[in-house]
């Protein structure tokens, strides 16, 4: 199994363009969450989804927009990019629900620079 | 807003040393709290997990100590390799919401041969 797989790995965007950050994954989990991580920050979460076509904010949406129409794929889009947005991006999967003991698993992660 | 304090943030430990690492919690509704490792260019991995119903679990070389009262949960690495050079999160899932983890600060550790 490829687990969570992210796309790019690397990107370089200039202020004001936009993109989308692609993630899937194959272990059929409901629950989806992206993440960036800075720094001495630890990882904070931006949006997640417990299943197709639900989504909610996390602690840091501002700046991002996701969608979710399959189970699979979870895109995060960056709409005018900002330097405050430079940072690596992890998307996440896990069977979660009720029982809050199941792994997260990730994936390598997009890191983002925008000058 | 609930929180999870990570300490230190860097830490530097000899070969066969014992490393520590500290995480404090601020609200009680926390029922999980898994350690995730991530290495360079990698995504995090859950490495080890306790709940608060037992004060000890051990795998292997690492093990989490747990003190429901004071509200923290550390992670030691007994017999510390230059392979467990990495950083380490803790974390603490919210109840009954999709899952979602509070995480640590994260602590780099730099295992010298």
């Amino acid at each position: 199994n490829a687990g969570v797989t992210q796309t790019p790995k690397f990107r370089i965007l200039k202020i004001g363009q936009s993109m989308t950050l692609q993630c899937t994954q194959d272990m059929n989990h409901n629950y989806m969450y992206w993440y960036r991580q800075d720094p001495g920050m630890g990882l904070k979460l931006i949006y997640y989804s417990v299943g197709a076509g639900i989504t909610d904010k996390g602690e840091v949406p501002n700046g991002y927009n996701v969608s979710r129409s399959t189970t699979e794929d979870f895109p995060l889009r960056l709409e005018l990019a900002a330097p405050s947005q430079t940072s690596v991006y992890f998307c996440a999967s896990s069977q979660a629900g009720i029982y809050s003991n199941q792994p997260q698993h990730f994936g390598d992660g997009t890191r983002l620079s925008i000058l | 807003q609930q929180q999870v304090k990570q300490s230190p943030q860097s830490l530097i430990v000899q070969k066969g040393g014992i490393s520590i690492i500290n995480c404090a919690y601020e609200n009680t509704a926390f029922d999980y709290f898994p350690w995730y490792q991530q290495f360079p260019g990698k995504g995090p991995a859950l490495l080890i997990a306790i709940r608060p119903d037992v004060s000890e679990k051990k795998e292997g070389r690492f093990t989490i100590s747990f003190n429901k009262s004071a509200k923290q949960f550390s992670l030691h690495i007994m017999d510390s390799q230059p392979g467990d050079s990495a950083t380490y999160f803790c974390a603490a899932p919210l109840y009954n919401q999709g899952g979602k983890l509070i995480f640590g600060q994260g602590t780099e550790l730099s295992v010298k041969p």
